[in-house]
């Protein structure tokens, strides 16, 4: 059981932007530790999208951009493309179960 | 270009045993720490096992511990998990990952491989 909840869809038009959240405790996002966001198209592995909270690797375009606050952090996509349908997952560290966690899921739809 | 690559999953009965490797290419291998992720079918990603660089310390999900075994062999770029008494709840496909970060408790996974599919049934 996933200890970091996301919303399970979110979706909007193309060019439109959205936000996915991700929530923790104080035994892993409120407890300090850092934050980082995949995507996976299905049917491929997950690649990396934003990590240490607000970077993004080579080649990620600047219309994903990621932030914390507290307990919480979230994703944004701005100017959404048809490429981007996928699902999203948050990730951190858990200081309870002394081990690496994911957040539930987010499956992205452009309309 | 830097490359994982699993190799060792398949069909096995429940309480069976099967050993997955995962070959590296294309960065310094014994310098990172590695990690195991698995996905069961049409779930989330779930945190398995991990292994330090150098150090060689381990690390494993509480679902795993005392059944699952991650080691690596730095002289052939390669990262294993022996798995143990397997349950039809490890059907899953296992992913190879490479870590990144400064400190263990802070580390992302920045390079994964296309994953090996284990099914027990």
């Amino acid at each position: 059981q996933s200890v970091l909840t996301q919303p399970p869809s979110v979706s909007g038009a193309p060019g439109q932007g959205i936000t996915i959240s991700c929530t923790g405790s104080s035994s892993n996002i409120g407890a300090g530790y850092d934050v980082h966001w995949y995507q996976q198209v299905p049917g491929t592995a997950p690649k990396l999208l934003i990590f240490v909270n607000t970077n993004r690797p080579s080649g990620v375009p600047d219309r994903f951009s990621g932030s914390k606050s507290g307990t919480s952090a979230s994703l944004a996509i701005t100017g959404l493309q048809a490429e981007d349908e996928a699902d999203y997952y948050c990730q951190s560290y858990d200081s309870s179960l002394s081990g690496y966690v994911f957040g539930t899921g987010t499956k992205v739809t452009v309309l | 270009e830097v490359q994982l690559v699993e190799s060792g999953g398949g069909l096995v009965q429940p309480g069976g045993s099967l050993r997955l490797s995962c070959t590296a290419s294309g960065f310094t291998f014994s310098s990172y720490a590695m990690t195991w992720v698995r996905q069961a079918p049409g779930k989330g990603l779930e945190w398995v096992s991990a292994v330090g660089g150098s150090s060689g310390s381990t690390y494993y999900a509480e679902s795993v511990k005392g059944r699952f075994t991650v080691s690596r062999d730095n002289s052939k770029n390669t990262l294993f998990l022996q798995m143990n008494s397997l349950r039809a709840e490890d059907t899953a496909v296992y992913y190879c990952v490479k870590f990144r970060g400064l400190r263990i408790n802070y580390y992302y996974m920045d390079v994964w491989g296309k994953g090996t599919t284990v099914i027990v049934s």
